[in-house]
């Protein structure tokens, strides 16, 4: 039972890159959801989602895009990645009304 | 004004030492609330939840006030090891659950245990 996992651990990009974050678990939740961090400004969730196919907006998506075809992944995607991106991010998940567990976070730098 | 604030710290404290963090939220009908550890560089995880009637684990007690919307986490006999940073989070309902799991964090308070 690995809980919830996320690739890659560090990644640099140049701005207008793209890039996918990965992010599973193998608890069967059916929630998850994708957390930014920044300094002075806590934990901001960008996505989320309820189950297979089901994704809503969080506080701050723009510049970002989900989906989720299956119960165990949840990939966060950086269409054109900006300097303002630059975050640490992670990935949660849980049963609904449950306690969320996060990932290890993915390390971002945009240049 | 901030959903969750809390008070960034550092508390800077001897070991054996008590103390006390406030947190207060906007929103009067959010539902749930707990308290997470971070450590430097890692993911956030769960310390415990908050109960309206207070509740204990150990060294650590919660308290809620829904009346004046703040959230309190007492440690006593703090440890080296407590040296994190604690986040305080709100659960303010909405979202496709009904209020299920979109959570509200604080930006943390961050604690220093010395010798």
């Amino acid at each position: 039972n690995a809980g919830v996992t996320q690739t890659p651990k560090f990644q640099v990009l140049k701005t207008g890159q793209s890039m996918t974050l990965q992010c599973a678990q193998d608890m069967n939740h059916e929630y998850m959801s994708w957390y930014r961090q920044d300094p002075g400004m806590g934990l901001r969730l960008i996505h989320y989602s309820v189950g297979a196919g089901i994704t809503d907006q969080g506080e701050v998506p723009n510049g970002y895009n989900v989906s989720r075809s299956t119960t165990e992944d949840f990939p966060l995607r950086l269409l054109s990645a900006a300097p303002s991106q630059t975050s640490v991010y992670f990935c949660a998940s849980s049963r609904v009304g449950e306690t969320q567990y996060f990932g290890p976070g993915t390390r971002l730098l945009v240049l | 004004r901030k959903e969750v604030e809390q008070d960034p710290g550092p508390f800077n404290v001897p070991e054996g030492a008590t103390v006390a963090f406030n947190c207060t939220y906007s929103n009067s009908a959010s539902q749930s609330f707990f308290w997470y550890r971070q450590d430097c560089r890692k993911e956030p995880k769960l310390l415990m939840s908050v109960y309206s009637s207070g509740n204990e684990d150990g060294r650590f007690t919660a308290q809620l006030n829904r009346a004046s919307q703040y959230i309190s986490l007492l440690i006593r006999d703090s440890k080296l090891s407590d040296s994190a940073t604690y986040l305080c989070v709100v659960n303010m309902g909405g979202g496709l659950t009904g209020g299920g799991n979109k959570l509200t964090f604080g930006t943390g308070t961050q604690l220093k245990v010395e010798l």
